[in-house]
């Protein structure tokens, strides 16, 4: 049980381009969904929270007009990169948590490459 | 300023010996601490959490330790396998349900 998948798993993409990326729950609801991001060799960096229905809270830093996420559903958020440049490359992963869930369960990650 | 550590950047062990990892936080209070395993590419996977009511908490060959006084927790896997070669992540949850990591340990195991 809890398992989180994410689409797609890589994505290359031009500078300039949007990119969409989505993150699910499989078999069970989730009432909240992270989104980190993790450069190499560095730990996982948490850039927004999002409950179901409502606007996601950003951390300090991440900007919210760059990072556009929408959690639309209780089994599915959505986390659009708007405009990437090369500094947006990076390993993002999402999780999602549950009622009933001791902790969060992680997706198993996007690789995004900004040419 | 908070702060997660994990003992060091690589352990390097032989098969069937312990490994032993460590966490030390600042300026935390957390309510769980949580260790995952991330392999190459991949995201997290959780393998325990344990509360800071807790002492000890183990799950077939790990053993997880809790010192909210020491500000630490300590993460063995005994009889260590090579297919026990990961990163392990320790992990922080605090009240307002964020979890916060530590950089990891990379565990490899000869055989």
């Amino acid at each position: 049980g809890a398992v989180v998948s994410q689409h797609p798993s890589r994505v290359i993409c031009k500078s300039g381009t949007s990119v969409k990326i989505e993150c699910r729950s499989l078999d069970f609801q989730a009432t909240t969904m992270f989104w980190y991001r993790q450069f190499p060799k560095q730990s996982l960096m948490l850039m927004a929270t999002s409950n179901e229905g409502s606007k996601a809270t950003y951390e300090q830093g991440v900007e919210k007009d760059k990072f556009l996420i929408n959690h639309a559903s209780l089994t599915l958020s959505t986390l659009t990169v708007a405009s990437a440049h090369p500094e947006d490359s990076s390993f993002y992963i999402c999780s999602a948590q549950g009622t009933g869930l001791e902790t969060q369960y992680f997706g198993p990650g996007t690789r995004l490459l900004v040419l | 300023s908070q702060k997660i550590e994990q003992n060091s950047e690589a352990l390097n062990i032989q098969e069937g010996k312990t490994a032993t990892l460590t966490c030390n936080y600042t300026n935390y209070s957390p309510a769980y601490l949580q260790w995952y395993r991330q392999d190459p590419g991949r995201g997290p996977v959780f393998l325990l959490l344990i509360r800071e009511n807790e002492k000890e908490k183990r799950k077939e060959r790990l053993k997880v330790t809790f010192d909210t006084t020491l500000k630490q927790s300590l993460f063995h896997i005994t009889a260590s396998q090579p297919a026990d070669s990961a990163t392990y992540l320790c992990a922080l949850l605090s009240n307002d349900y964020k979890l916060s990591f530590g950089a990891g340990t990379t565990v490899t195991v000869r055989a």
